[in-house]
């Protein structure tokens, strides 16, 4: 079966980076775009980042593009998420989602979702 | 920018229908996808491609679509399907967009 395991969160102070992992299994990994979802306390989903099967072509929200980078170990069936320059409004639950599509260029949907990791930003 | 607007709230009671409508507000959409979400959970994908119902998801959940509104139906609602209600989609430029979600009360 599909599983998505997020690792990586913790509790930062603004501005530093973290990175977050997720490990993917149960399916051909390098056949399906990833994505990086985001849930701040009490809020709505927010997506962050899309990544294509082979890592050719990445698209980022807007609030995140220019700090987030978002890549992919398909030997590994990992997914990553880099993030620089934390802000406070960053402090969120951190799914990493399955593309619903395989081997398609651009995003579609979602069809399995990991239980999210937690990243706090506080000083 | 692209967005869809969803109510922030619905009520029905139990074996009542709930339609939840979800609507983009400018061009026409690509296909829309629809999320559960329970407290303390990871979203659960309910219907995908507008209408298409994955396996394991329950009969009572359907979607539809009419120009640029999508709706999520659940008929015959029971106590389990109270929820946060989402969703989806993807624009030409590839970027996805989410709805601001929708919490179903089942009275």
């Amino acid at each position: 079966q599909v599983q998505l395991v997020e690792s990586g969160g913790g509790v930062v102070q603004p501005g530093v980076s973290l990175r977050l992992s997720c490990a993917a299994s149960g399916f051909t990994f390098s056949n399906y775009g990833m994505h990086w979802v985001r849930q701040a306390p009490g809020k709505g989903l927010e997506w962050v980042a899309f990544i294509r099967y082979d890592g050719s072509n990445k698209y980022y929200a807007d609030s995140v593009k220019g700090r987030f980078t978002i890549s992919r170990d398909n030997s590994k069936n990992t997914l990553y998420l880099q993030m620089n320059s934390l802000r406070a409004e960053d402090t969120a639950v951190y799914y990493c989602a399955k593309d619903a599509t395989d081997l398609v260029a651009a995003a579609t949907g979602f069809d399995y979702w990991g239980q999210g990791t937690l990243v706090t930003v506080s000083s | 920018s692209y967005e869809l607007t969803q109510p922030p709230s619905v009520s029905v009671s139990p074996g009542q229908t709930a339609r939840i409508t979800c609507s983009a507000a400018a061009l026409p959409k690509q296909y829309a996808y629809w999320y559960q979400q329970k407290p303390g959970q990871a979203p659960v994908l309910v219907i995908y491609k507008d209408s298409e119902r994955p396996s394991g998801i329950p009969e009572r959940f359907s979607g539809s679509s009419s120009g640029t509104t999508v709706t999520l139906t659940i008929s015959g609602v029971q106590a389990e399907d109270e929820a946060d209600y989402y969703c989806q989609s993807a624009d030409s430029s590839g970027t996805v967009v989410f709805g601001g979600g929708t919490k179903l009360t089942v009275l």
